[in-house]
């Protein structure tokens, strides 16, 4: 079964423009989250998608957008870059379920340089 | 609000030698709780996961978590650590709860592996 995959794997950009990243979750998930990940404030939340619905939003200002394909897959959007936003886009894929033991399976990442 | 902590954030051992990764969780019940290693420039992989069954966790690669209540920890362990180990740990509590699921990161330990 092939793995959470995200394209692109590396951008570059420039402040003020936007971006917008793309994860394929594993066949059959149908819950993706998106983090951040930064030296300087580790792993963070971003949001979660579920049946084309965000379910919940992490601490981020509202540049930062997604959305879910009817296929589950997820795209996430960050308007007006800042030189802050460049960091590693981890998204995730999980079973649907809300048990606290659901296991989520990340892609590689997707690395954003903001210049 | 559950937390976790990671309390060292870069451990080295010579190869061959035990690992100890330290992590204590602030939760008001009892929690899931999970380690994430991620390699350099690669996603996150699910080492192992505790689910409220047996309190001592066996993982991949050799790797064991024992959840103690008593302490609010919930440490990662290996007997003798290889070259390939060498990557970055990260001790993870979920959270599900008012229709969303997330997870919540420690700050990671960088585990360094000499020969």
């Amino acid at each position: 079964k092939a793995g959470v995959t995200q394209t692109p794997r590396y951008l570059i950009k420039t402040r003020g423009q936007q971006v917008t990243l793309s994860c394929s979750p594993i066949s059959g998930h149908r819950s993706v989250s998106w983090y951040q990940q930064t030296p300087g404030q580790g792993l963070q939340f971003l949001f979660e998608y579920f049946s084309e619905t965000q379910r919940n939003k992490g601490n981020f200002p509202g540049r930062f957008s997604g959305r879910q394909f009817s296929n589950s897959r997820s795209e996430m959007n960050v308007s007006t870059l800042e030189l802050g936003d460049s960091a590693l886009y981890l998204c995730a894929s999980s079973l649907p379920g809300l048990a606290r033991q659901d296991t989520q399976y990340f892609g590689p990442g997707t690395r954003l340089t903001v210049l | 609000a559950q937390s976790v902590t990671q309390l060292d954030s870069h451990v080295s051992v010579s190869e061959g030698t035990p690992v100890l990764l330290r992590c204590n969780y602030s939760s008001s019940y009892s929690p899931s709780l999970f380690w994430y290693v991620q390699h350099p420039n690669k996603g996150l992989q699910l080492l192992l996961k505790y689910t409220s069954a047996a309190t001592l966790v066996k993982g991949i690669n050799g790797f064991e978590a024992e959840f103690k209540k008593s302490e609010t920890s919930f440490h990662l362990t290996k007997p003798s650590a290889h070259m390939s180990d060498a990557a970055e740990y990260f001790c993870v509590v979920p959270y599900s709860g008012a229709g969303s699921y997330q997870l919540t990161f420690g700050k990671g330990t960088k585990l360094s592996v000499i020969p």
